[in-house]
Parts: C-alpha cells; structure tokens; sequence
C-alpha cells in the first residue's frame, strides 16, 4: 500500500504569514494527489487536484505543487479562515490513502 | 448540485453489524459519471478512506477493512449504503458519504457526517 506522510502535524502561523504544507507518498504517485481543508464538526472540502489544479471557487492565495513522490500546499498570505486542519489524498488508486492531517493553529 | 445527507443508527453493539444509509438528491446515483464513496474520522484523528462503489456494482474496499466492509447501492431509493461487521470500539466514529467523479477521481461532495458510537 502507498502511504501518505504529511508534516509537520501542526503548524502555529500568524495572519498574513506564508505557510507551506508537505505531503511525501512512499512511492510516486504522478500527480494523482488532492488537497483537502477541514473545519471542526465539518465535512472536508476539496481545495486542490491533480496537485496543483485550484478547485472552482477556492482562492488564489491557495497553491499546490510537486509530482512522484514530494507535494507541496502553500497559502501566500494566511487568512483568518483558514485556520483549519488540511489533508493530502492519493487518489485514483486501489485504495485511497489520505495523509495523516497538518492542524493549522494561531501563533 | 449534489447534496448527501447520512442516516442510520448512532450507537452499535460491539461485535454486530454497524449500517448506515446515504441518501442522495440533486443527482442520480444511476449515473455513470460518479463513484460513491465512504470515509470516516475517529474522534480528534484524521481521515480514513472506507471504499467505494460505482454504478455497475464494482466496489473498492480498503485492504484494512476488506473483510468486514460491504457497499451496496439502491438505485430505486437513490442511496447507497455501508454495513461493517463484527465492530469494536475502535470502528467508533464520524463515517461520511461522498462523491467522487469518474473522471476527476477526487472527493467532489460530502455528506455531513454521523457519529457512530460502538458500546454495549
């Protein structure tokens, strides 16, 4: 099975800060990797495909990059709303591996 | 646009058969552009993929959970629904249904979510 491993698992930023987000998968992968944003009580929401294809309506400040086996999220300028907890997904695959979540918390 | 909403039973026995029902309305579940999929979230961790079913009856299960995960799908209720056998505590839960496209293979909708707690 291919395992996603996401770091770090939690990351304390400020408002207006550039955060960067890894996801490296045990073995490549191409580009079948998806950002995923989650909130408290709240279903994930897909932000990103094709590991760098910005989902309709997701801002631009929101960025994905990488191919094989190393990805990268990146948020330009954090957000108040985005304060949230974000997954990596390996999809199109038999089985469908999200990485471990990276918790973006206040500074 | 799409909207899943999950239903079934809150609290389940351990060693019995949890069953959960996801209902589907602003699309049909017969079409062909879309697989159905299950995940769910233990308390305060993250996501795990369950498995998925496509129209003509070809499931995906997780190779972890293959051995107790069923995934059906009623064409004439528009639903489709998950049953896991002989559950213990650590099959305790949030379980969300979502959608993934055919094409996109990326988790496009997702139902809200139901807690699913495994206690005698």
């Amino acid at each position: 099975d291919i395992q996603m491993t996401q770091s770090p698992s939690t990351l304390s930023a400020s408002v207006g800060d550039r955060v960067t987000i890894t996801c490296r998968a045990s073995q490549s992968i191409s580009t079948w990797l998806a950002w995923y944003q989650q909130k408290p009580g709240k279903a994930p929401k897909l932000l990103i495909y094709k590991a760098s294809t910005l989902e309709s309506g997701v801002p631009s400040r929101f960025s994905g990059s990488g191919s094989g086996t190393e990805f990268t999220l990146t948020i330009s300028s954090l957000q108040p709303d985005d304060f949230a907890t974000y997954y990596c997904q390996h999809y199109k695959s038999f089985s469908e591996t999200f990485g471990q979540g990276t918790k973006v918390e206040t500074k | 646009q799409v909207q899943l909403q999950e239903s079934g039973p809150g609290l389940v026995k351990p060693s019995q058969t949890l069953s959960l029902t996801c209902t589907v309305s602003g699309g049909s579940i017969s079409s062909d552009n879309y697989y159905w999929n299950w995940i769910r979230q233990p308390a305060g961790k993250g996501l795990e993929w369950i498995g998925r079913i496509y129209i003509s009856g070809s499931t995906k299960y997780n190779p972890s959970l293959k051995s107790r995960v069923t995934i059906s799908v009623d064409t004439s209720r528009n639903q489709f629904s998950l049953k896991l056998s002989s559950v213990t505590a650590a099959d305790t839960a949030v379980y969300y249904c979502a959608l993934a496209g055919f094409w996109s293979g990326t988790l496009d909708y997702w139902g809200q979510g139901t807690l699913v707690t495994v206690s005698s």
